[in-house]
């Protein structure tokens, strides 16, 4: 089956490390990806994995995987306020018709305190 | 490089009346495109996969008659909520997949806040 969760809410300080978690049913999936989205916007793709690699670092981002559990998580490292948003995990898998299609989690909502 | 522009932003529309959103991939071919909804503080629910120039692939439950795909060509895919109603209140979000892009494999419209009145 095709399902994506995420827990729905996070708080932390500004200048704290944020951990958002994400679990995934479909062992075939090739690609995990994290956007954010800020209220009324569309998507802006953070990161992406390969389902090959166990961790990716980019900048203040660390995405790191867990194909056994099907965990993947996002830690943004020295949180700013210019962060709080919704973060969206995704899968990509491939539909009937032989094309990648992305399966979203419900969407995590972070909110950093100054 | 691979932008997509999606029009319009938002829209207000009384309930009856059909709503065409455009989907325009502006330095690339899009062949294929996603169409997603999002109701307020939910996930993208994938309506439906568009190939230029054969029918839409809608998901389970997606009424085709009341949401149609047209993708002519390899720049423009067009969603058209027919007979609108106050239920169909919601943002919708084209996708474009790409082959060489920084986004690697996807990008993503700035999304259409639909009101039907």
């Amino acid at each position: 089956g095709e399902d994506v969760e995420q827990s729905l809410f996070l708080s932390v300080r500004e200048g704290d490390s944020s951990v958002i978690n994400c679990t995934y049913t479909d062992s075939s999936s090739t690609y995990l990806y994290w956007y954010k989205q800020e209220p009324g916007a569309g998507l802006q793709l953070l990161t992406y994995i390969f389902s090959n690699m166990d961790m990716k670092q980019d900048q203040r981002l660390t995405v790191l995987l867990n194909k056994k559990d099907k965990h993947l998580s996002l830690r943004i490292a020295d949180t700013q306020t210019g962060d709080s948003a919704i973060y969206f995990c995704a899968e990509r898998i491939w539909g009937s018709s032989n094309t990648g299609k992305l399966i979203f989690g419900q969407g995590t909502t972070l909110q950093v305190k100054p | 490089g691979a932008v997509v522009s999606q029009h319009p932003s938002w829209v207000i529309c009384k309930s009856g009346t059909s709503v065409k959103i455009e989907c325009r991939s502006l330095d690339f071919q899009a062949t294929t495109m996603f169409w997603y909804r999002q109701f307020p503080k939910q996930s993208l629910m994938l309506m439906a996969t568009s190939n230029e120039g054969s029918k839409a692939t809608y998901e389970q439950g997606v009424e085709k008659d009341k949401f149609l795909i047209n993708h002519a060509s390899l720049t423009l895919s067009t969603l058209t909520v027919t007979s609108a109603h106050p239920e169909d209140s919601s943002f919708y979000i084209c996708s474009a997949s790409v082959t060489v892009s920084s986004n690697y494999g996807y990008t993503f419209g700035s999304g259409t806040r639909l009101t039907v009145v």
